[in-house]
């Protein structure tokens, strides 16, 4: 089976723009959790979808955002980029199980 | 408020013996306990698992160990390989509250094996 797969790998933007990053889980895997790495704040969670819904949902401003589609492909956006939101960005699915598993992630860097 | 802690930021033990990584939690509503190795700039790659109503799971090398009155949990790697060196992470999440796609993540500890 084909592994978590995040596009794109690195993006840099600017301050006040928005980012779209794209996850897609493993087959069979309805379950796309998003996190955030920062030297500061380690893994963060962001939020959950299931099924088209997000069931979990972290500490995060409202400009982070997400959806899932009905392949169960997931995105997540940023909006109104700040310095701070440079990260790497995490992306990970799990079925049945209880286990996740993880993308390589994207690397964002804000300017 | 961090609920999960990894208390040693590093470890460096000598191939071939037993490598011990702690973790330590204080929300009683987690059941589920995962371990994760990453090196940087990739994503963490899953290692090993435990439920609450375990007190011990093992995977070839890797053994973890949960006591859940003191609310703590080890991973044991024997023998240590020098590929083992990496970053270690554990997680935890309240799969009864439905809650089991929300880990939270302990620091993390850097593990160096030396040859």
């Amino acid at each position: 089976k084909a592994g978590v797969t995040q596009t794109p790998r690195y993006l840099i933007k600017t301050r006040g723009q928005q980012v779209t990053l794209s996850c897609s889980p493993i087959s069979g895997h309805r379950s796309v959790s998003w996190y955030q790495q920062t030297p500061g704040q380690g893994l963060q969670f962001l939020f959950e979808y299931f099924s088209e819904t997000q069931r979990n949902k972290g500490n995060f401003p409202g400009r982070f955002s997400g959806r899932q589609f009905s392949n169960s492909r997931s995105e997540m956006n940023v909006s109104t980029l700040e310095l701070g939101d440079s990260a790497l960005y995490l992306c990970a699915s799990s079925g049945r199980g209880h286990e996740q598993f993880f993308g390589p992630g994207t690397r964002l860097t804000v300017l | 408020d961090q609920q999960v802690k990894q208390n040693s930021p590093s470890l460096s033990v000598q191939e071939g013996r037993i490598s011990i990584l702690n973790c330590d939690y204080t929300n009683s509503m987690f059941d589920y306990f995962l371990w994760y190795k990453k090196y940087p700039a990739e994503g963490p790659t899953f290692l090993i698992s435990i439920s609450s109503i375990k007190d011990k799971n093992e995977d070839g090398r890797f053994t973890v160990f949960l006591n859940k009155s003191a609310k703590h949990l080890s991973l044991h790697i024997v023998p240590s390989q020098p590929g083992d060196s990496a970053v270690y992470f554990c997680a935890a999440s309240a799969m009864i509250y439905n809650q089991g796609g929300k880990l939270i993540f302990g620091q993390g500890t850097e593990l160096s094996v030396k040859p």
